[in-house]
Parts: structure tokens; C-alpha cells; sequence
């Protein structure tokens, strides 16, 4: 009964791979959300979603697309993977925007050899 | 019970106010601490990050963790405004994994 669930957990791949990390929430919640963190734990905010609208689209490269096919699911997909994209990417949602309460899910950590 | 507990809020305090935002958790593998601040349509910014049971401060916020009674709080003194945001803790275990409060909602009214 995980409320807000991505796949893979651990995902390494080559430079040039195209790969898909998977987002699923079941607490009805009407906003997700894409963070990548960096070794510092710094969290950026990637894109956010509101009801299937992309409401958030922070400047990060156009390798990355979101694609949400219904409100309780954004899936991430990367195009030809470079090394700086090594990170742990976090998916999140809430309920009553970006002010409500957040469960965010265990995160992907990504590695590109 | 979930790993992290954190009270949603919303809390709205007047300017000027100390505010104490508070997790609690259940797993004592639980080694690093942290809080962070997301302004609306902002992502989170990384505002304090603890390691030991005891308190850290920086300016106007302080971190205290006692890890005895599995709680971490964030004070912040003097409230503004400019403080107006959702506060998150988050908390790391010995198998480097994370886990985050829920956030809470906190509006510091002029």
C-alpha cells in the first residue's frame, strides 16, 4: 500500500541510453512532482503537474520530458544519458498545490557509466 | 506508522513570533537531519543539516535534534514574512536512504 512509488530504485546505464523512471501515487492527490538531488542534498525541482497540466517547468535540459497519462502518474524519461545526470531523483505529490502536504517516494538512483 | 511524522500545519504566527516545527520518527538508523524551505512554485532549498543529537544554529533558525526521543525541531526567531513557506524535514538512514515529513505549512502574518 505505498503511496507514492517510483521504479526502478537503482538504475545504471551507459552515456548515450535513453531510460524511463516511473512515478505511481495512489492517495488521489491532484499535484506531482520531479526533484533531482545532488551530492550536496541540494533538491532542484524538475517539473511539477497539476491534474496532467505541466504547471512547473524549471530550465533543465529538453533530454528530460515528463509524461503524465493520467493524474496519478509522471513518469520521466531522459534521452542520451550523460554523466552529470548521475544523481538520486525524488518524485513527490500533494494535495491543494505546492502549499499542501507532500509524500514523496523512496527516489531512483541513477548512475551513468 | 509512518517512518517520518511531521504536522502538516497550516500554522500562522505573527511577525515577530518564535516558530518551532517539529518531526518525529520511528527508525533509530536514522543518522543525518535535515530541513528544508519551499517557497510557492519554488523547489525546496536546503536550510540545515545536522548530524549529531544537540542544537545547531545559523542566523535567525536553529536545528535540534534529540535522537533519544527520536525528534528533531526547527526554531526559528524572529519570524518575517519573508519566512512564509513549507518547511520539510528529512532524515537519512545508515543504508544512505531518504525520507521525508509530509511539510509544514507556515505563514508569518505582517
Amino acid at each position: 500500500d505505498t503511496a507514492v512509488s517510483q521504479t526502478p530504485k537503482y538504475l545504471v546505464t551507459q552515456m548515450g541510453n535513453d531510460k524511463s523512471i516511473k512515478c505511481e501515487q495512489n492517495l488521489g492527490h491532484d499535484t506531482m512532482y520531479w526533484y533531482k538531488q545532488d551530492s550536496k542534498k541540494f533538491l532542484k525541482i524538475m517539473f511539477s503537474y497539476n491534474n496532467k497540466e505541466l504547471i512547473i517547468n524549471e530550465t533543465v535540459p529538453n533530454r528530460f520530458s515528463p509524461k503524465s497519462p493520467d493524474k496519478a502518474h509522471l513518469n520521466l524519461h531522459i534521452n542520451s544519458l550523460e554523466l552529470g545526470d548521475s544523481a538520486v531523483y525524488f518524485c513527490a505529490s500533494s494535495q491543494g498545490g505546492d502549499r499542501g502536504s507532500y509524500t514523496f517516494g523512496s527516489g531512483t538512483r541513477l548512475t551513468v557509466v | 506508522q509512518k517512518e517520518v511524522e511531521q504536522d502538516p500545519g497550516p500554522l500562522s504566527v505573527p511577525e515577530g513570533a518564535i516558530v518551532s516545527l517539529n518531526c518525529t520518527y520511528s527508525n533509530s538508523a536514522f543518522q543525518y537531519f535535515m530541513w528544508y524551505r519551499q517557497y510557492s512554485r519554488k523547489g525546496p532549498e536546503l536550510l540545515m543539516y545536522t548530524y549529531s543529537s544537540g542544537n545547531k544554529e545559523d542566523g535567525r533558525f536553529t536545528a535540534q535534534v534529540d535522537k533519544s526521543s527520536k525528534y528533531i525541531s526547527l526554531f526559528i526567531r524572529d519570524s518575517q514574512p519573508s519566512d512564509s513557506a513549507t518547511y520539510l524535514c528529512a532524515m537519512i538512514n545508515t543504508g544512505n536512504q531518504f525520507y521525508f515529513g509530509t511539510g509544514t505549512s507556515l505563514t508569518v502574518i505582517p
